[in-house]
């Protein structure tokens, strides 16, 4: 059982490059969320979805874009990179609505330099 | 607005001793709050649910409406509990959860 895969593990990228992180989930869970990590801010949250096909913006949605087209898959598209993107993403799911608790992935760095 | 404040960025201990992580909350609803830990280079998982009342590894969390916290707390700090400890605050609307800045804990031996 593996829960909650996310990909890559590490990237770094250059200011004004693209990328797709690959947020996946086994579990059947029909919530899906994207955080980012800065150092002691804690978690923010970009984007979440409450079903294949339903999306919706979070608290820092700005920069960023993502799909659900299936319930297992919720990537996250960083279209044009900025120095600002440098973060620990972590994606999470949930069966209920939150109150059995996340399920996390192991985290994405990204460096954008 | 929801906000989460954990006070304390750093929390150091020796083993044995008693741990209070501080979390303060501000929500206009019914709160549901929970903590999560992150050990090293592990992922951030569920500690406890204010709702489920419970005790796990030790530690109890008791939801004080009146003050609007939720403080973690253990009686006897073992090495093992040293890690990144995070309030969050389950919003209704939108069913997302709101975190705090996080408090790492350092238990010295």
């Amino acid at each position: 059982n593996a829960g909650v895969t996310q990909t890559p593990k590490f990237r770094i990228l250059k200011i004004g490059q693209s990328m797709t992180l690959q947020c996946t989930q086994d579990m059947n869970h029909n919530y899906m969320y994207w955080y980012r990590q800065d150092p002691g801010m804690g978690l923010k949250l970009i984007y979440y979805s409450v079903g294949a096909g339903i999306t919706d913006k979070g608290e820092v949605p700005n920069g960023y874009n993502v799909s659900r087209s299936t319930t297992e898959d919720f990537p996250l598209r960083l279209e044009l990179a900025a120095p600002s993107q440098t973060s620990v993403y972590f994606c999470a799911s949930s069966y209920s609505n939150g109150h059995d608790g996340y399920t996390f992935g192991s985290g994405t760095r990204l460096t954008v330099v | 607005a929801q906000r989460v404040t954990q006070p304390e960025k750093l929390l150091s201990v020796f083993k044995g001793a008693p741990v209070e992580l501080k979390c303060n909350y501000s929500y206009s609803g019914s709160p549901e709050l929970f903590w999560y830990v992150q050990y090293s280079r592990q992922r951030l998982q569920l500690l406890l649910r204010h709702i489920s009342r419970e005790s796990i590894k030790g530690f109890t969390a008791d939801l004080n409406k009146g003050e609007t916290s939720f403080h973690l707390k253990k009686p006897f700090a073992q090495e093992e509990d040293s890690a990144m400890y995070y309030c969050a605050l389950l919003r209704n609307a939108g069913n997302m959860l709101t975190f705090g800045g996080g408090t790492r804990l350092m238990v010295k031996p």
